[in-house]
């Protein structure tokens, strides 16, 4: 049981080129997210899904886009790298639960540097 | 809108003090979740503990204990005895009910303990 995981680690990105981040969950979970952390700010959400097929903005979506095509799988992609974008990002799961909320579940994460 | 502020945003303490993290939210709902995370050195987030808003016991968890007070929209974390392995940055989050359709959490931004030996 991997939990959550994301590829790559690391990455370097001159401005204007693109990357696809992977994250991948092996708990069945239907809720999915991606976050990004930048210092003193916290994790901000970029996007979400709710289940397969499916998926929302979040507080910071410009610039990113996503797909659910796999209920285990949440990819994140930058069509044209800006050096804000440098960021750490996080991939996160958790069941769907009635009435209540469930932790989320995070990956370890990706250093995304854009020069 | 939903907030969550941790105005410590760095405390040193000397290893076995008593420290406390901070943490105030506002929200208008009257249902939500309150969680908080560690993010040690290393960059993981780790799960500590989930609290509801109908559920104000106050809770331990060996050396650490969460003080959550709805009066004063605060939920504050105490460690006690702290240790160096304690260093990490800690995050307080936020999850409100109903209408929140992917059960999104409202993150603070971090308060970064550090123990000294």
């Amino acid at each position: 049981n991997a939990g959550v995981t994301q590829t790559p680690k690391f990455r370097v990105l001159k401005t204007g080129q693109s990357m696809t981040l992977l994250c991948a969950q092996d708990m069945n979970h239907e809720y999915m997210y991606w976050y990004r952390q930048d210092p003193g700010m916290g994790l901000r959400l970029i996007h979400y899904s709710v289940g397969e097929g499916t998926t929302a903005k979040g507080e910071v979506p410009d610039g990113y886009n996503v797909s659910r095509l796999k209920k285990q799988n949440f990819l994140l992609g930058l069509e044209s790298a800006a050096p804000s974008q440098t960021s750490v990002y996080f991939c996160a799961s958790t069941a769907r639960t009635s009435g209540g909320s469930d932790e989320q579940f995070f990956g370890p994460g990706t250093r995304l540097t854009v020069l | 809108a939903q907030k969550v502020t941790q105005a410590q945003t760095e405390i040193s303490v000397v290893e076995k003090e008593d420290v406390t993290l901070d943490c105030v939210y506002e929200t208008r709902d009257t249902t939500y979740y309150l969680f908080w995370y560690k993010q040690p050195p290393s960059g993981e987030l780790v799960f500590l503990i989930r609290r509801n808003s109908f559920d104000e016991q106050n809770e331990i968890s060996g050396r650490y204990s969460w003080n959550f007070q709805k009066s004063t929209s605060s939920f504050n974390f105490t460690i006690t005895a702290s240790q160096v392995v304690d260093s990490a940055v800690y995050f307080c989050a936020l999850i409100f009910l109903p209408g929140n359709a992917g059960n999104m959490l409202t993150f603070g931004g971090g308060t970064r303990l550090m123990v000294k030996p």
